[in-house]
């Protein structure tokens, strides 16, 4: 079964800094990556997806994620956050030809003005 | 997106009562996911649906929980004797197709169940 853990699950930080998530995932085989955010008092949405070609991935607001097949990651990246960042983002898997995507615990964010 | 539409928004039931979750996806969708988030853990899976068929339920509770997908009309969730354990935020998505082939699940806003 594919399993997706998210390394920190509450992160500070000023405006300005850089922001790295980590997320490792464990499934041999091959899979489509993603990661969601949650705003406060909104609904889960997606930032970026990986599923095949170039491992480094443009998302929404700045985003990106890199996927690092021989390290079973996908990793968050931002350089520079906004307080409108503060919110709680998700890391997901999908195994491809499965039927359901499997979260990772959450990291909260919280951006400092 | 908030087209996928969860209501009631919070639910307070009392230990044996029944809960029931609705979820309208959005239009034109035909897959529907449930996810359950307890406090300070990540979602996690229950049940995919589609229209009138249960397609995976390998996350659902064995006894007390239930869900469908009717023909016409929105997703229900449905717990039975509902526990305090089962206080949670119950999520539902939707997606046109199988995930690996529209890379989007579209979230609601979730439930909010309290078991007193």
């Amino acid at each position: 079964a594919q399993s997706v853990s998210q390394h920190n699950h509450h992160v500070i930080l000023s405006e300005a800094a850089s922001l790295e998530l980590g997320c490792n995932y464990s499934y041999g085989g091959t899979v489509n990556l993603f990661w969601y955010v949650q705003y406060p008092g909104q609904h889960l949405q997606l930032l970026l997806k990986y599923f095949s070609g170039d491992p480094l991935v443009k998302g929404i607001k700045g985003f990106e994620a890199e996927f690092i097949k021989s390290k079973f990651s996908f990793n968050l990246r931002k350089p520079s956050v906004q307080w409108s960042d503060t919110a709680e983002y998700f890391c997901a898997v999908n195994a491809a030809a499965g039927n359901k995507l499997t979260f990772g615990g959450g990291t909260r964010v919280l951006v400092k003005p | 997106n908030a087209g996928v539409m969860q209501n009631p928004r919070h639910l307070v039931r009392r230990r044996g009562q029944e809960a029931r979750l609705r979820c309208s996806p959005v239009k034109g969708h035909s897959h529907v996911y449930w996810y359950r988030q307890l406090p300070e853990e990540g979602l996690k899976f229950m049940v995919y649906l589609q229209k009138e068929n249960i397609i995976d339920e390998s996350g659902m509770p064995k006894e007390r929980f239930s869900a469908e997908f009717p023909k016409e009309g929105p997703s229900i969730l449905r717990i039975q004797q509902v526990v305090r354990g089962d206080s949670a935020a119950y999520f539902c998505a939707s997606s046109r197709g199988q995930i690996e082939n529209t890379g989007e699940l579209f979230f609601g806003e979730g439930s909010r169940l309290t078991v007193l």
